[in-house]
């Protein structure tokens, strides 16, 4: 069992938003702005795309952005094209006995 | 920018012990000041920390995991390594290694090797 929460699943069509909740406690999302997403194709090695909450890397799209609220944290895709078709993973620092949980992942689907 | 490439065997006997070396290229491991991790995924599930190495050797590890796991630095050969001891079934995943810049997420990521346990 992960120790962050994430929806199975998330749809929207092209051009339109899908958002991602990742809830964890105050141990981990809500005691530290350390949390990051990852995306990963079938087969293909995971891909940071935001980090410390709400930062992009280089190369990343501005279509995609990350908020938290307390214990919870979101990933927002906007203006979906086919390519945002992917698992996406939400990680968060847990303090320095566990140091790092990850959610079980949500699989983003373009309609 | 700092490429990563797992390597060692995909087929493991259960109660033996996982080996897994990670080089690094385009620059040095021991010049950096970076965190080298490695994760793991098992067959259609998620991800999992295993642990993180420091590069003046300062190691962390999952706690779930830590009676079995030791990470180590090769400055000569660039790498870093995995050993995970009595393995069974459950350890069976996509092991990744990935670079950890500031001590808080995984930046780049090598392709993955998947380990199989079994007789």
């Amino acid at each position: 069992q992960s120790a962050l929460t994430q929806p199975p699943s998330a749809s929207g069509s092209p051009g339109q938003s899908v958002t991602i909740s990742c809830t964890g406690t105050s141990s981990d999302v809500g005691g530290y702005n350390f949390v990051s997403w990852y995306q990963q194709h079938p087969g293909k090695a995971p891909k940071l795309m935001i980090y410390e909450v709400s930062n992009r890397p280089s190369g990343v799209p501005d279509r995609f952005s990350g908020s938290k609220s307390g214990n919870t944290a979101s990933l927002t895709v906007s203006g979906l094209q086919a390519e945002d078709e992917a698992d996406y993973y939400c990680s968060s620092y847990a303090g320095s006995n566990t140091y790092f949980v990850f959610g079980a992942g949500t699989k983003v689907t373009v309609l | 920018q700092l490429q990563l490439q797992e390597s060692g065997p995909g087929l493991v006997k259960p109660s033996e012990t996982l080996s897994l070396t990670c080089t690094v290229s385009g620059g040095s491991i021991s010049s950096s000041t970076y965190y080298w991790a490695w994760i793991r995924q098992p067959p259609g599930k998620g991800l999992e920390w295993i642990g993180s190495i420091f590069h003046r050797g300062i190691t962390y590890y999952n706690p779930s995991l830590k009676s079995r796991v030791t990470i180590s630095v090769d400055t000569p050969k660039n790498q870093f390594s995995l050993k995970l001891s009595s393995v069974t079934a459950a350890d069976t995943a996509v092991y990744y290694c990935a670079i950890d810049s500031n001590g808080y997420y995984f930046d780049s990521w090598g392709q993955g090797t998947l380990v199989t346990v079994s007789s």
